[in-house]
């Protein structure tokens, strides 16, 4: 089963703009974590925002967490083509278990 | 450092035929996962490896799905016999350790097409 829902499922903007995608979850988590995936290839860590935290940032990237709504943000600024990307977000519980990852978002750029 | 390597890149075959996927993970890294992406959706866990031992198996269809880490480094997984809905993208990838706050680091995948 899958525990992440991102939200929207496709966004298209244009190349500059910030680009904003939403994750929400269902059971308590101890990280939550963010990937991307480029078309036919694996996926790429992007950056781990822990339960105790509320919000981080690497580089253009700023990721939210408010565990009172079981919900994160990724938000990347000044977008460029090469983010064109699905990204994912992926629970990690408290235990053994492996990470269980949304859908995804399907972001498009364009130039 | 190295990334985590699979083989082979893609694979085509018979419904009823097996197959089988080969990964290895990054030097030191003690937990490896096999993941099955089918297209359109994220990634869902098959079986979860700490060092030689399976710590999680419960997605794993045993009745066709086998999968088994040499040593507690190479790992193979193997369908036998493959079905149609097995047409996906297996990936492999590997963290320090299970638990704790951890990225994985995954491998290109192998994209599998049961015809």
């Amino acid at each position: 089963s899958q525990q992440g829902e991102e939200d929207p499922q496709a966004l298209s903007i244009q190349e500059g703009e910030n680009a904003t995608m939403n994750c929400s979850y269902k059971t308590s988590i101890n990280n939550l974590q963010w990937y991307r995936q480029n078309s036919g290839r694996g996926l790429v860590h992007l950056i781990l925002i822990r339960s105790n935290e509320r919000e981080k940032h690497s580089g253009r990237l700023r990721v939210t967490l408010d565990t009172s709504k079981k919900s994160s943000s990724l938000l990347i600024t000044a977008s460029r083509a090469a983010d064109t990307a699905s990204y994912f977000c992926a629970t990690a519980g408290g235990g053994a278990d492996g990470l269980t990852f949304g859908k995804g978002t399907h972001l498009i750029i364009q130039p | 450092e190295a990334g985590v390597a699979q083989s082979p890149r893609y694979k085509i075959i018979e419904k009823r035929q097996s197959v089988a996927f080969w990964c290895n993970p990054i030097s030191g890294h003690a937990t490896l996962y096999w993941y099955q992406q089918i297209l359109g959706q994220g990634p869902k866990l098959l079986i979860q490896f700490q060092n030689n031992g399976v710590v999680d198996d419960s997605q794993l269809p045993k009745d066709r799905f086998s999968a088994e880490r040499l040593k507690g480094v190479d790992s193979t997984l193997k369908i036998q016999p493959a079905k149609l809905e097995d047409s996906a993208v297996y990936l492999c990838a590997s963290s320090w350790r299970t638990g704790g706050n951890y990225g994985y680091t995954f491998g290109s995948g192998t994209r599998l097409t049961v015809v």
